[in-house]
Parts: structure tokens; C-alpha cells; sequence
């Protein structure tokens, strides 16, 4: 079946430091796959998306290459801050599926000044 | 700022209340969707309208009631919930028939159940 696998949180760093959330997925063709950022007390936002193998996405300094040989979709930014603190969605979406996405757990990120 | 938006932000009600959620977006989106979500936990799917149908129900206890009246509106009907109802409720909106489409969601209604 459809699923994502999120590296466990929490995770926290220090102000400008390398940023890598890993996500990791399992589906049968080709998926879109997804990172969302869910702020405090609000909904998910998009963050980037990408829609086929080698495509890279990227939004706010934020990276993520869609990678089918190893099935992951790792979020990377090189120097956060501290408003990055929220908790960043790693998903996937199966048109066939009636366009249902496959969230994973979830990765709490606190960034410390 | 949202481009799907929820109200009330905020409900509490008792286990024999009757309330409604909603729900409203002017993309032109004709996908959407309920979510609920449990603190630390990611969403979950519950229902989902395509062309103001019905087309997915997660097994979601009759005690919510979804309608989606037109294609901008989409209502929670809530009935004799249950504390363990307590959570962030979400809609979101996609379009639909074409592929690789995100979804857009909306910031949330917090359902408290007394």
C-alpha cells in the first residue's frame, strides 16, 4: 500500500544551522510527493511540492529532491531560523486513490536563537 | 492568510448539543475535504466531496454529518459527540480531475466536547 515514513522528532537546533528532516515513501507508480508546515495554532501550508523522479522543490530556502531510486523526498535548508519552529508534514498523493494523501507522523522542529 | 476559511475558530459544546462546522472556498476548487487532527498527530482523512458528491467516507461515526451544499461551501453537522471528538478539525480544497494538485487547507476549528 501507500505510505510515508518521517524521521522521529523532536527535533531542535541553534539559529543558522543545517536543517534535514527525512522523509521516505512507498507506493507503487509515480507519486506526487509533498512537504507541508503546520505553525502553531494554524492549518497545514504548502511548502513545495514535486511531481516526478530528479525534480527538486523548493520554497523560503527550503529544499526537497524527489529521489525514486531510494523512495525519499528529504527536506533541507541551510540555515534556519527561528521562525522556522513549527511541525513540518511529509505526503504523498495518489491521483487514483480519489486524490487521497498519505501524511507521515509528522517532525516538530524548535529553533533556538 | 488562508484561501479556505473555517468558522467558527473555536467551539466548545456538550455532549447533546448540535452544531455545524463550515467551510468556504472561491479557487473553483470542486475537490473537498474533512480532516480531523489530534494534537501531535498528522491529519486524518474523514471525507471527501468530489463535485459536491460524496466519494470517500473513512468510516466516520454518523455522529458527523458532512454536506456540501455547492461548490464553494462544505458543512460539518455534529450530533451527540463524544469527548474523545475533541480535536482541530480541517477542511481543505484541491482541484480536481487533474493530477498532482496540493491541497489547500484551512486554519482549523478547535471542537471542544464537555
Amino acid at each position: 500500500g501507500n505510505s510515508v515514513t518521517q524521521m522521529e522528532g523532536p527535533v531542535t537546533l541553534s539559529e543558522e544551522a543545517f536543517l534535514t528532516i527525512n522523509c521516505t515513501y512507498t507506493a507503487t507508480g509515480y507519486p506526487s510527493l509533498f512537504w507541508y508546515v503546520q505553525y502553531p495554532g494554524e492549518g497545514l501550508q504548502l511548502l513545495l511540492k514535486a511531481t516526478k523522479a530528479d525534480d527538486k522543490g523548493s520554497n523560503k530556502g527550503f529544499e526537497a529532491t524527489y529521489r525514486k531510486e531510494t523512495t525519499s523526498f528529504h527536506l533541507e535548508k541551510g540555515s534556519v531560523q527561528v521562525s522556522d519552529s513549527a511541525v513540518y508534514f511529509c505526503a504523498l498523493l495518489k491521483t487514483n486513490t480519489g486524490n487521497q494523501f498519505y501524511f507521515g507522523t509528522g517532525t516538530s522542529l524548535t529553533v533556538i536563537p | 492568510d488562508t484561501e479556505v476559511t473555517q468558522t467558527p475558530k473555536h467551539l466548545v459544546m456538550g455532549m447533546t448539543n448540535k452544531k455545524s462546522l463550515k467551510c468556504e472556498q472561491h479557487m473553483g476548487h470542486r475537490a473537498m475535504y474533512w480532516y480531523k487532527q489530534k494534537a501531535k498527530k498528522p491529519p486524518e482523512l474523514m471525507f471527501v466531496y468530489s463535485y459536491e458528491k460524496l466519494s470517500i467516507n473513512e468510516s466516520v461515526p454518523s455522529r458527523f454529518s458532512p454536506e456540501c451544499p455547492n461548490s464553494s461551501l462544505l458543512n460539518l453537522h455534529l450530533h451527540a459527540l463524544q469527548p474523545e471528538d475533541s480535536a482541530l478539525y480541517l477542511c481543505a480544497s484541491s482541484r480536481e480531475g487533474q493530477n498532482n494538485q496540493p491541497q489547500h487547507f484551512g486554519d482549523g476549528t478547535r471542537l471542544s466536547i464537555l
